[in-house]
């Protein structure tokens, strides 16, 4: 069954470092996101990514944030100067088309900067 | 804007217990209801979907049903077991901006004791 990966699984940084977090979403889907969650908190959204652009972003997508989709297979999210808050679980998702509205996850990347 | 309220737990069942995890939620338009599980460890992973009024999701013994007139998505299931032990997050999504992201509640951390 088709899935959604996530390297690495665990990145720890030091604060004002830069850091790419890679997915590759499942093979023939088109839209794409990240979202986080903050131990213990909920889920949230930061970007979608449709048609080599993006589409939405909250409002925690910062200038400091950025995402790119280099190849047509990967899917990438990088930070560029991380700060202590940045530390959380980041998952990749990934939904084939609008009718559906089924987002598949990746089993997420745990970022921790000290 | 568009948001979701769940029993937030934790909760403690014994196995073959009857489970109810109340989900509510505020969205303009007509959003697109999920209930997602997170195991131990792992990412998020769909459980069930319904995308109209009246709908019912079912899987692995869980259903739910999309009720307009109380804006509800309720979780059930008739007996857990202790495999179900996981969180639980509400999410919807609806067509803002065109990126279908997904809004989820806090989470509710359910634990099954044999």
């Amino acid at each position: 069954e088709p899935e959604v990966t996530q390297t690495p699984s665990h990145q720890v940084t030091q604060m004002g470092q830069e850091v790419i977090l890679r997915c590759v979403p499942i093979s023939n889907h088109l839209y794409f996101y990240w979202y986080r969650q903050i131990l213990g908190q909920k889920v949230e959204f930061l970007v979608s990514f449709y048609n080599n652009e993006i589409s939405e972003k909250s409002e925690i997508f910062d200038d400091q944030f950025s995402v790119e989709r280099p190849d047509g297979s990967n899917f990438t999210l990088k930070i560029r100067s991380t700060k202590l808050e940045d530390s959380a679980m980041y998952f990749c998702a990934s939904m084939g088309g609008r009718t559906s509205r089924e987002q598949y996850f990746g089993p997420g990347t745990r970022l921790t900067v000290t | 804007g568009n948001s979701v309220t769940q029993m937030e737990g934790p909760v403690t069942l014994s196995e073959e217990a009857f489970l109810t995890i109340n989900c509510t939620y505020t969205a303009t338009g007509y959003p697109s209801l999920f209930w997602y599980v997170q195991y131990p460890g792992e990412g998020l992973q769909l459980l069930l979907k319904a995308t109209k009024a009246d709908d019912k999701g079912s899987n692995k013994g869980f259903e739910a049903t999309y009720r307009k007139e109380t804006t509800s998505f309720h979780l059930e299931k008739g007996s857990v077991q202790v495999s179900d032990s996981a969180v639980y997050f509400c999410a919807l999504s609806a067509t803002q901006g065109g990126s279908e992201k997904l809004v989820f509640g806090k989470g509710m951390k359910l634990t099954v004791n044999p």
